[in-house]
């Protein structure tokens, strides 16, 4: 069955800071699609990146990137300089076209002031 | 586009009572799911659909709950009769070429 692990429950940084969300999953399919969603306080959750398991190019939009290492099965999330509002809980998910829809626990990240 | 639309917004019924959850998916994107949000559980998949035909309602919790999608346009979830547990905040979703994009949810309360 898969699974999406995201072992940081909790993460606080002070602003302007780096910080790197972990997410790994398991599976045996070799064709998937992998997301983050960030869920900020008032509750949406709001649509970050699509990877397909074909594509292992690193992404960068703005201060975000994202590493994907199929050999690892991971696909972690960096946020550099980080402000207060990215303040949320991230969500890492993953879906094998159509069969399955797991997301991960989440990870809270808080960025002060 | 709007976006995904979800009403109401907020739900507060009592024990035993019927509820609906609506939602409008974004024109053109031709799969749609039901999730529910809880402190304890997390995000979990409770049914989707393609093309407006359920695939797959194996986290759907109980007979209790029911969907259904009469048009590309439009989907409901029911829960008959509610019980306070039901209590969570439950999203819709629809999926276009490359991304999903949630509705703001439905925080649904069960007296």
């Amino acid at each position: 069955a898969q699974k999406v692990t995201q072992a940081q429950t909790e993460i606080s940084v002070v602003e302007k800071e780096d910080v790197t969300l972990d997410c790994v999953y398991e599976t045996r399919d070799t064709t998937y699609y992998l997301f983050w969603y960030k869920q900020p306080p008032s509750g949406e959750l709001v649509f970050l990146i699509r990877r397909n398991s074909f594509d292992e190019q690193n992404e960068i939009s703005g201060r975000y990137s994202w590493n994907f290492q199929k050999s690892t099965s991971s696909f972690n999330f960096t946020i550099t300089a980080s402000q207060v509002v990215d303040s949320a809980v991230y969500f890492c998910a993953f879906d094998n076209y159509g069969q399955n829809f797991v997301f991960g626990p989440g990870t809270r990240l808080s960025v002060l002031p | 586009d709007a976006g995904v639309i979800q009403s109401p917004r907020h739900e507060v019924t009592e024990m035993g009572q019927e509820v609906t959850l609506r939602c409008k998916p974004i024109s053109g994107h031709d799969y749609l799911f039901w999730y529910r949000q809880t402190m304890m559980r997390g995000l979990e998949l409770l049914i989707y659909f393609n093309n407006n035909v359920p695939i797959d309602d194996s986290g759907m919790p109980e007979d209790r709950f029911s969907a259904k999608m009469p048009n590309a346009s439009f989907s409901t979830l029911k829960i008959q009769p509610s019980e306070p547990r039901d209590s969570a905040v439950y999203f819709c979703a629809s999926r276009g070429r490359n991304e999903q994009f949630f509705g703001p949810g439905t925080r649904l309360t069960v007296l």
